[in-house]
């Protein structure tokens, strides 16, 4: 079963926007990633934040994590039409055995040009 | 380029079949997992091996079954096909950063 939610399920703006996706989950968890998926093929790993980290930037990426409200979201500024995917967040649970990822149910982004 | 590759990218097979699909990974890559996506929704983790042993299984029944070699490249079987078992089925590596994913082989079960 899957982990948690994505919100919004889908998610259509104009290029030079922001856009924002938010991922809520059920357990304790030991790190949080977040993954694009292009036209049903492989998935692209994006950024990874620790479950004793709040915040974190890679290029035009920022997510946030509130271990508090089981919460995480993933900001891209300034979007180009290349940015056009389907976005998961997933989960490491903690005291886990393994570190099999738990997806979220994804965001479609489409950024219109 | 993630160093992670699947064949095929994509198989047609008939209910009842059996069917093996592979994954390559990059040297020094112990960890393999894999999962089954089924059309809009998100990855649902199948097992894990490492250094050739599962260590790690969902909750998928018997007839989907693995194999991990020592040249880092792993195999994932399914008996007894089943209409259902139609998904994108995507390999990963892990990584400290994260997991590496393949492309994925699209199976579809007629």
């Amino acid at each position: 079963s899957q982990q948690g939610e994505e919100d919004p399920q889908a998610l259509s703006i104009q290029e030079g926007e922001n856009a924002t996706m938010n991922c809520s989950y059920k357990t304790s968890i030991n790190n949080l990633q977040w993954y694009r998926q292009n036209s049903g093929r492989g998935l692209v790993h994006l950024i990874l934040i620790r479950s004793n980290e709040r915040e974190k930037h890679s290029g035009r990426l920022r997510v946030t994590l509130d271990t508090s409200k089981k919460s995480s979201s993933l900001l891209i500024t300034a979007s180009r039409a290349a940015d056009t995917a389907s976005y998961f967040c997933a989960t490491v649970r903690s005291g886990g055995a393994t570190n099999k990822l738990i997806f979220g149910t994804g965001t479609l982004l489409a950024v219109q040009p | 380029e993630t160093g992670v590759t699947q064949s095929p990218t994509h198989l047609i097979k008939t209910r009842g079949q059996q069917v093996t699909l592979r994954c390559s990974s990059q040297s020094g890559h112990n960890t393999v997992s894999w999962y089954q996506q089924a059309l809009g929704q998100g990855p649902q983790f199948i097992f894990q091996y490492y250094r050739e042993e599962e260590n790690g299984r969902g909750n998928f029944p018997p007839r989907f079954s693995g194999l991990q070699f020592p040249n880092y490249s792993s195999e994932l079987n399914v008996n007894a096909l089943e209409l259902d078992d139609s998904a994108l089925y995507l390999c990963a590596s892990s990584l400290p950063t994260g997991q590496a994913f393949g492309q994925g082989t699209r199976l579809t079960v007629v």
